[in-house]
């Protein structure tokens, strides 16, 4: 199975400061047949399902604000929040879907300092 | 408008059957792989199976390989999660999720189930 490791495992960023979340695999998810890298991020609130923001590493989900991009190719990924609303509150995963089993980083929970 | 609508809560006896479900619409069911997420209470997100309705195709995490058993019916829509003897250990919140579809393999989860907790308590 592909490990994704995450870093930090939690963050406090000031509101309208950058939040810069960091997701590590344990192998590379680039497909040089397609040129795509294999990884997206999800954001759960409390209480709700996860929500889709970024796939193929760096691809906006239709609907999610311009603060949130997402960068990285090969084995190392970041998310970016440029700018922290208190809506952002959460905890974020990055996935692997290289291939199955597909894998999830352990969670960053970002709060609000 | 696509959703997926999971099956309500469970309260189950360690050793009990159980078979939770997940209903799609709003989207062709039968073109996206369905897939099973678990999160145990205060943890991460654990994959442990998906399946696609159209042919069948079904994928286990290792994890999960023969402690559960993941199905669809393409003609209803639904897709399953089910266990012949639950344990203490799999109380724990649900999740099914529609992923895109590529050749061969599933790609990334855009839609996502409301969540089915199941506890197993004695």
């Amino acid at each position: 199975d592909i490990v994704m490791t995450q870093s930090p495992d939690s963050l406090a960023v000031s509101l309208g400061e950058r939040a810069t979340i960091n997701c590590k695999s344990s192998q590379s998810v680039f497909y040089s047949s397609d040129n795509k890298n294999y990884l997206a991020w999800y954001q759960q609130k409390p209480g709700q399902p996860p929500k889709l923001l970024i796939y193929w590493a760096s691809t906006r989900e239709s609907g999610v604000p311009d603060r949130f991009s997402g960068s990285g190719a090969g084995t190392d990924f970041t998310l970016t929040i440029s700018s922290l609303q208190a809506d952002d509150v959460a905890v974020y995963y990055c996935q692997q879907y290289y291939n199955t089993p597909q894998t999830f980083g352990q969670g960053t929970k970002v709060e609000i300092k | 408008e696509v959703q997926l609508v999971q099956s309500g809560a469970e309260v189950k006896k360690p050793g009990e059957s159980l078979k939770i479900s997940c209903k799609g619409s709003g989207y062709n069911f039968a073109n996206y792989w369905v897939g099973w997420v678990r999160q145990m209470p205060g943890k991460g997100l654990e994959w442990m199976a998906i399946i696609h309705p159209g042919d069948s195709d079904t994928r286990y995490s290792p994890s999960f390989q023969g402690q559960v058993t993941i199905s669809a019916d393409k003609s209803m829509s639904t897709a399953y999660l089910q266990w012949s003897a639950l344990k203490d250990s799999d109380t724990a919140m649900y999740y099914c999720a529609r992923a895109t579809s590529g050749t061969f393999s599933p790609f990334y989860s855009d839609q996502w189930g409301q969540g089915t907790l199941v506890t197993v308590s004695s």
